[in-house]
Parts: C-alpha cells; sequence; structure tokens
C-alpha cells in the first residue's frame, strides 16, 4: 500500500532557527515527491519537487532532500521567520496510481 | 493569468441538505482534482476529471460526485449532508493535453469551507 508518514506532527520555534521536516514514503515504483507549503485558509502551494536522480534541492531559504534508498526526503528550513509559519506537506508520485499519495502534513509555527 | 477559482468560499449547511461547490481551473489546464482536508486525515482523494471524463475516485460514498464541463470547469456535489462532512474542500487542476502519469504539479484554488450543523 502506498503511504507517505510526516513527522513530527506539529513543531514550535523560535524566529530565527533552522528546523528540518521529514518525510518518509513507502511508494514504489518511485516517480517524484513535492513539498507543499499550506498557510492557514489558503490552498497547497508547491515549493519543491524532487526526482529519483535529485538528492539536494533548494528553493531560497527551503532545502529539500532525497534519499531514494532509504525512501526518506527532508525540508530544511533556514533563518526561520512568521511567515513560514504554515503546514508542510508531503507528496508523493508513482505507485502505479495517476493520484499522488499525500501525509498529514507538518504544522510549523514559528514565534517571534 | 489567473489561478484556480473556487466557489464559495465559505458555506454553512444544515444535516440532509445538498450543496454544490464549483471550481474553475488555471486556462488551460484540462486535469481538474478534488481534495477532502479535515485535520485529521489530513488531503484525502476524492476524484479527477480529465476532459470531462472521471478518470480516477478515491474512496468516498456515492453521496460524493462531480462532473467537468467542456470549458474544463468542474462541479462537486455531496448530497445527504452528514456532520462529518464538514471540511475544507479543495480542487486543484494540472496542465497537460494528454492523460499523463500524474507526476506533474498540482495547483490548488483556496477551498470551499463548508460547514455542516
Amino acid at each position: 500500500k502506498n503511504q507517505v508518514e510526516q513527522s513530527p506532527q506539529s513543531l514550535i520555534i523560535l524566529e530565527g532557527k533552522n528546523c528540518t521536516l521529514q518525510c518518509n514514503y513507502t511508494v514504489s515504483p518511485f516517480s517524484n515527491l513535492r513539498w507543499y507549503k499550506q498557510d492557514t485558509g489558503r490552498g497547497p502551494v508547491s515549493l519543491t519537487i524532487m526526482t529519483f536522480s535529485e538528492n539536494t534541492k533548494s528553493n531560497g531559504r527551503y532545502t529539500a532532500t532525497l534519499d531514494a534508498d532509504t525512501k526518506q526526503s527532508s525540508l530544511h528550513i533556514t533563518a526561520s521567520q512568521l511567515s513560514d509559519s504554515a503546514s508542510y506537506i508531503c507528496v508523493v508520485s508513482g505507485g502505479g496510481s495517476y493520484i499522488p499519495t499525500f501525509g498529514r502534513g507538518t504544522s510549523l509555527i514559528v514565534h517571534p | 493569468k489567473a489561478g484556480v477559482t473556487q466557489t464559495p468560499r465559505y458555506l454553512i449547511k444544515t444535516r440532509g441538505q445538498q450543496v454544490t461547490l464549483s471550481c474553475s481551473p488555471i486556462s488551460g489546464h484540462r486535469s481538474v482534482s478534488w481534495y477532502q482536508q479535515t485535520p485529521g486525515q489530513g488531503l484525502q482523494f476524492l476524484f479527477e476529471y480529465f476532459s470531462e471524463t472521471q478518470r480516477n475516485k478515491g474512496n468516498f460514498p456515492g453521496r460524493f460526485s462531480g462532473r467537468q464541463f467542456s470549458n474544463s470547469r468542474s462541479e462537486m456535489n455531496v448530497s445527504t449532508l452528514e456532520l462529518g462532512d464538514s471540511a475544507l474542500y479543495l480542487c486543484a487542476s494540472q496542465p497537460g493535453t494528454t492523460p499523463s502519469t500524474g507526476t506533474g504539479e498540482l495547483f490548488f484554488g483556496e477551498g470551499s469551507r463548508l460547514t455542516v450543523l
């Protein structure tokens, strides 16, 4: 069964600190992995996409990593800002399904 | 380029009623998918349409239905509403002119927040 597990479920950090969110998946065969950011009351927006051959990809202060062997991905946020407060959703495509598999998300709160 | 537009943004219904939600995809996008989002379950796939045909369906009861029009706009309907149907309903569109493996980026609307009393 295709599954995506995210940890932690929620995270509170102080502004300016770094943090790392985790995503483990069982989707096979693997096609790609995306991280989405969802602000409260808004729709999710794609941050990065990772394909099988990519290990690291950055988008500003967001850096995603992928280990296709262990089926793990992480999203590292550097020098957090209040605007980073949001839910971060890991989405994995593949597994013989047209529809991607969604994680339940990590809720990040950044305090001043 | 206009994004995905969902209407209405908020609505309140009572048990037993029905509701219709609308989604206008990004111009040129022919694939539209619908999702239910609740705090406990995250995003749950409802169904996906491509060129007016339902290509995929999630594990939801028959009270949930949808359709897509020739201009790619889509509607979803929930009949005989239950308290558990209270959720944020998200619509997403994808580019591409032919059915693909679904590896493309999903462009989401702001959602329709449904409250069932």
